[in-house]
């Protein structure tokens, strides 16, 4: 059974980086054709793809957030760390990570809330 | 950058209607495409892979077709337990894009 659950704070101060972990279990990044990606959702909007990484290290990134984003991985941890710099409150939201099977995501974390505020 | 168009946003229906949710793409994604339910609180759940592919544990009221640019997402017979949002995705191109979301709600 796959599971996934995002980690980090709930509330950043606008310019400041944010960093989220997702921690998961029942797959392994060493394996082929593996990948874990980042989904963010405003409070009452639609979903929005940030960024994926695969098992061989091949990242991609949305092309609106490319130069604030960046993504890796820690096979050993079974984690992938999203970071998100120069936050601005436009960027409060739910942040999922989520299983890749090839390029659809087939399971979910919970997803995790973070404010932009000063 | 491909984008995802749903239609309608939102869709006033009652148990036991047919549903159907249209997604257009901007330019060909094949048949490179996901559909997604999600509930109030929850995450997104997936429905349908590869435009027509019933997801495992998911049931066949729900069911998918199109390709090319075109694309509908069925439900055969509405549900309470199906009042919610769904999304589609395409995962044709480098890039991933989601549509816009259409909230289904009783009628």
């Amino acid at each position: 059974q796959i599971t996934l659950k995002e980690s980090g704070p709930t509330l950043v101060k606008p310019t400041q980086t944010l960093t989220l972990t997702c921690t998961f279990s029942g797959f392994s990044l060493n394996t082929g054709a593996v990948g874990v990606g980042w989904i963010r959702q405003p409070p009452g909007k639609a979903l929005e793809w940030l960024a994926l990484i695969y098992w061989d290290d091949d990242s991609r990134y949305s092309p609106s957030l490319r130069t604030r984003l960046a993504i890796t991985k820690d096979t050993s941890k079974n984690q992938v760390v999203l970071t998100l710099t120069n936050m601005d409150p436009v960027d409060t939201a739910t942040y999922y990570c989520a299983h890749l099977r090839r390029r659809f995501f087939d399971s979910w974390g919970q997803g995790t809330l973070v404010t932009v505020s000063s | 950058d491909i984008q995802m168009t749903q239609s309608p946003s939102t869709l006033s229906a009652s148990v036991g209607d047919r549903v159907t949710i249209t997604c257009r793409a901007s330019e060909s994604i094949s048949f490179w495409l996901a559909w997604y339910q999600q509930k109030p609180g929850e995450a997104p759940k997936l429905l349908i892979y590869k435009a027509s592919s019933l997801e495992s544990g998911v049931p066949s009221r729900f069911s998918g077709s199109g390709s090319g640019t075109e694309f509908t997402l069925t439900i055969s017979s509405l549900q309470p337990d199906d009042f919610a949002t769904y999304y589609c995705q395409q995962y044709n191109s480098y890039y991933i894009t989601f549509g816009g979301g259409t909230k289904v709600e009783i009628k």
